[in-house]
């Protein structure tokens, strides 16, 4: 069974621009979360979906936001990029939201 | 608010030489326990979870158990491909839906050959 896949892998933006990540979750997983990754932070949780349906939120400003799709898919979108942003952000798949999730290999986000 | 915190920060062990993780939570309601091992910039990979106090369970040369405030993952006779950081996570739920997974700042292990 293919794992969970993100895309893009890497990406460079400019500061004050914006972002789309996507992530496609393993088959038959509806419940998808992410997660932004940086050495002095550690994984900080951005939102969870479970069937197209936000069911957590953590504490990121209004930039960051997200959406599910009903093949369950889903996407991520920062805006107004600012430096600290750059980060590995890592998507997350599970059968449900209590279950065990699984991680992509995420994609490496750099503001310049 | 809740809090998981692991222990130690750093460990290096001689290849063979058997240790144990701390992975300490704070938690009004836990529904899980998840231990994960990260290599450098590649995602987590999943391990053990874990439902409930006295739960214990293993793979290979390696063993998670849990108590009402701490989990431990146990290294037995560990080798150099070992090495990687250990990151342990909670679900925790109250009023009977699940909270966000929370993790811990993980223990980057190193085993020397």
């Amino acid at each position: 069974k293919a794992g969970v896949t993100q895309t893009p892998r890497y990406l460079i933006k400019t500061r004050g621009q914006q972002v789309t990540l996507s992530c496609s979750p393993i088959s038959g997983h509806r419940s998808v979360s992410w997660y932004q990754q940086t050495p002095g932070q550690g994984l900080q949780f951005l939102f969870e979906y479970f069937s197209e349906t936000q069911r957590n939120k953590g504490n990121f400003p209004g930039r960051f936001s997200g959406r599910q799709f009903s093949n369950s898919r889903s996407e991520m979108n920062v805006s107004t990029l600012e430096l600290g942003d750059s980060a590995l952000y890592l998507c997350a798949s599970s059968l449900d939201i209590v279950y065990e999730q699984y991680f992509g290999p995420g994609t490496r986000l750099t503001v310049t | 608010e809740d809090q998981v915190t692991q222990s130690p920060e750093a460990l290096r062990l001689q290849e063979g030489e058997s240790s144990s993780l701390n992975c300490s939570y704070t938690v009004s309601g836990l529904r899980g326990l998840f231990w994960y091992r990260q290599d450098p910039g590649k995602g987590p990979e999943f391990l053990f979870t874990l439902y409930s106090a006295g739960e214990e369970k293993e793979k290979e040369r390696l063993k998670a158990t849990l108590t009402k405030k701490e989990s431990f993952l146990h290294i037995t006779a560990p080798k150099p491909e070992d090495s990687a950081t250990y990151l342990c996570a909670v679900r925790p739920i109250s009023s009977g839906s699940a909270r966000q997974l929370t993790f811990g700042s993980g223990t980057q292990l190193t085993v020397l050959p």
